[in-house]
């Protein structure tokens, strides 16, 4: 799967969008673009994915780049409980269930009241 | 909505002794995966299961086994525990859509083993 980047930390005021940027220059054309968070000690929440368009759904937008070599999270009005560590992750699509998810570092996001 | 449930929530064993955890993934998941989490780390991928069948493995010691039942449960045995094995561990499961393309996986609460 492909590598991922992203910025190790990041604040954001509570209310402000929080616009979480993720590089994936090396995917390849049947990787998709996932997105998770982890609460705290809690077990990792699927939050959107991915291939080429942007999506959005009740959690958060996705806008991926043209040439897809890179993604931001877009969480619209960010709360106190959107605090937590957000990870981007690159991943084929499967027929086989074979597809493992690996978690790179991920970014810290802190909302500040 | 049905989650993916695991037990126990909280272990504590001693060195070298054995532990078994399970994971009841959300009903017609076909898939289960299982992770480690040590302290201050990422989640590391362990193993997965496919229709009972093991269907990828990762960074598990030779001392972890793990299997999927006919209900699709799984379990991870782990014996001759080390200190280092003191972690969170995730179980994940998914549905793999007819045409092949995962829409997340969902993973549940974890168990935290501490070996002491």
């Amino acid at each position: 799967d492909a590598k991922t980047t992203q910025p190790t930390s990041m604040d954001c005021a509570e209310g402000r969008a929080a616009n979480l940027p993720c590089n994936h220059s090396t995917i390849s054309g049947n990787e998709y673009v996932y997105w998770y968070r982890q609460i705290h000690s809690q077990g990792p929440q699927y939050i959107i994915h991915g291939l080429k368009n942007n999506e959005t759904n009740e959690m958060a937008s996705l806008i991926i780049t043209e040439d897809r070599k890179s993604s931001t999270l877009i969480l619209p009005h960010a709360t106190l409980r959107d605090t937590a560590v957000y990870y981007c992750i690159v991943r084929v699509g499967s027929n086989f269930g074979n597809e493992k998810l690996t978690f790179g570092t991920g970014t810290r996001l802190t909302i500040i009241p | 909505a049905a989650g993916v449930i695991q037990s126990p929530r909280h272990l504590i064993k001693e060195k070298r002794e054995t532990a078994t955890l399970k994971c009841y993934p959300i009903p017609r998941h076909d898939t289960v995966y299982w992770y480690q989490q040590g302290p201050g780390q990422d989640p590391q991928f362990l193993i997965s299961f496919y229709e009972k069948m093991q269907s990828d493995k990762g960074s598990i010691p030779d001392r972890f086994s793990a299997q999927q039942f006919s209900d699709y449960h799984s379990e991870l045995n782990m014996s001759s525990l080390e200190l280092g094995d003191s972690a969170l561990y995730f179980c994940a499961s998914s549905l793999e859509a007819s045409f092949g393309i995962n829409y997340g996986y969902t993973f549940g609460s974890g168990t935290r083993l501490t070996v002491v």
